[in-house]
């Protein structure tokens, strides 16, 4: 596609439900990020695909979050047993190869409210 | 989104004046330094980069100038327009390490009429 895809846009959860996050990567884009932008804050880093292999999960909060790639594609990020403090903008990114200099591209995140 | 840039702080500039927006970096041993723009309800789009060895670098209407020595980086605009009302965020990442990104907080710009 064009850009960074994310789905859905919004969504609203009650505390304690699991959610999946979607993001489609640029295609023949490598390296995918996730990012976590709470209220007033910078970008929390998630973690980082290479391919479908995840070389860096040292960011994900707690063991309720978890994100798969397939395909060396698509990504899912799913945060199990959904916390108040959960809520914030969940931001994909991808870039072509991978490293910090690589230009990350940006999606338009997914506004997540837990109740 | 808009609500991520609640709280921030946020610099009023005239449309047309000169902007200047700051960051400070935490990391003396950071090698590598971008600047990010984030208009509400989208992703933070690249704007500028710099990389330790250099101390200003220019774009279209955009000049990035880093301050090692005080670990200080700011991002000047000129000539702004409305379309550079954003928050406005810097990120610093040390090369050949594990080459995380750390990202600033942010300034929201906002451009009077």
């Amino acid at each position: 596609g064009a850009g960074v895809s994310q789905s859905p846009s919004n969504k609203v959860t009650e505390k304690g439900k699991d959610v999946e996050l979607r993001c489609d990567p640029i295609s023949g884009h490598t390296a995918l990020y996730w990012y976590r932008q709470s209220l007033g804050q910078g970008l929390e880093f998630l973690i980082y695909f290479q391919g479908n292999s995840a070389p860096d999960k040292s960011g994900l909060p707690s063991d309720r979050f978890s994100a798969e790639r397939t395909g060396g594609s698509v990504s899912t990020l799913t945060i199990q047993r959904t916390q108040q403090e959960d809520s914030a903008v969940y931001l994909c990114a991808s870039s072509l190869f991978g490293g910090g200099t690589d230009t990350q591209y940006f999606g338009p995140g997914t506004r997540l409210t837990v109740l | 989104g808009e609500s991520v840039g609640l709280h921030l702080p946020t610099l009023s500039v005239q449309e047309g004046d000169n902007s200047i927006i700051n960051c400070a970096y935490s990391n003396s041993a950071s090698d590598y330094f971008i600047w990010y723009k984030q208009e509400s309800g989208k992703g933070p789009q690249f704007i500028i980069d710099i990389r330790s060895n250099m101390d200003k670098r220019q774009g279209q209407r955009v000049t990035v100038l880093l301050n090692k020595t005080v670990k200080h980086l700011s991002l000047q605009i000129a000539a702004t327009q409305p379309g550079d009302s954003a928050v406005y965020f810097c990120a610093e990442i040390l090369m050949n390490r594990d080459d995380k990104i750390i990202f600033g907080k942010g300034t929201r710009l906002h451009i009077l009429p």
